[in-house]
């Protein structure tokens, strides 16, 4: 049963460009969350995404944007890179709960590593 | 207004315990969570207390108190594996399951 995977492992992009980065849930979920995971300092939440919407959004500019596909996995977008957008993206998916809406319950995949010189 | 405290650093010796204190203040409360993470790879989840007390799992166990808003991830005959970063966290409301974390104990466990 695969995990969380994303890609890709490791990019570098200038400053300026725009970057795009993918996820896709374990199998059986249908959540998927965004975190942006700076040196030393924990995960800080993006956006959240489920039924191809985004549900709750974290305190992040309107750079970063999302989309989650039919097959539930997902894309973070973010445009106009600045130097402090270098971090770990994580992404996390989770279940269903029984009545309908997501599960706390997180798993992480191993994230993408931006560096933006 | 929201956030999770925990200490930057600990140490300790191989075969000994520690203890990992996290408090918090989030809207409403759904739970604490404790995720492991070593270097360079993603969190992996530890624990969920919603209930007052102590929930014991093998080596590890972690306890709340809402009332004080206060947690600890207990960790016991440490090994070098758990050399690694601890981190404490809430869901940020309760409107959804958006989480928002301390910034992590790193744990060094020397022989």
């Amino acid at each position: 049963d695969a995990g969380v995977t994303q890609s890709p492992t490791h990019l570098i992009k200038t400053r300026g460009q725009q970057v795009t980065l993918r996820c896709s849930p374990k199998s059986g979920h249908d959540t998927v969350s965004w975190y942006q995971q700076a040196l030393g300092q924990g995960p800080q939440f993006i956006f959240q995404y489920y039924e191809e919407e985004e549900r709750q959004r974290g305190n992040f500019p309107d750079r970063f944007s999302g989309h989650q596909f039919p097959n539930y996995s997902s894309e973070l977008n973010v445009n106009a890179l600045l130097l402090g957008d270098s971090a770990l993206y994580l992404c996390a998916s989770s279940p269903r709960l029984a009545g309908g809406g997501p599960s706390y319950e997180q798993y992480f995949g191993p994230g993408t590593r931006l560096t933006v010189t | 207004g929201q956030n999770i405290d925990q200490p930057t650093e600990m140490t300790a010796t191989e075969g000994a315990i520690v203890q990992i204190n996290c408090t918090y203040q989030t809207s409403g409360f759904n739970g604490l969570f404790w995720y492991q993470q070593h270097a360079g790879e993603a969190p992996t989840f530890l624990s969920y207390n919603v209930l007052d007390g102590l929930e014991e799992k093998g080596r590890f166990s972690s306890f709340l108190s809402r009332s004080k808003g206060y947690s600890y991830l207990l960790l016991k005959e440490l090994q070098m594996k758990d050399s690694a970063s601890y981190l404490c966290a809430a869901p940020a409301n309760q409107a959804g399951t958006a989480l928002i974390f301390g910034k992590g104990t790193t744990l060094s466990v020397s022989s």
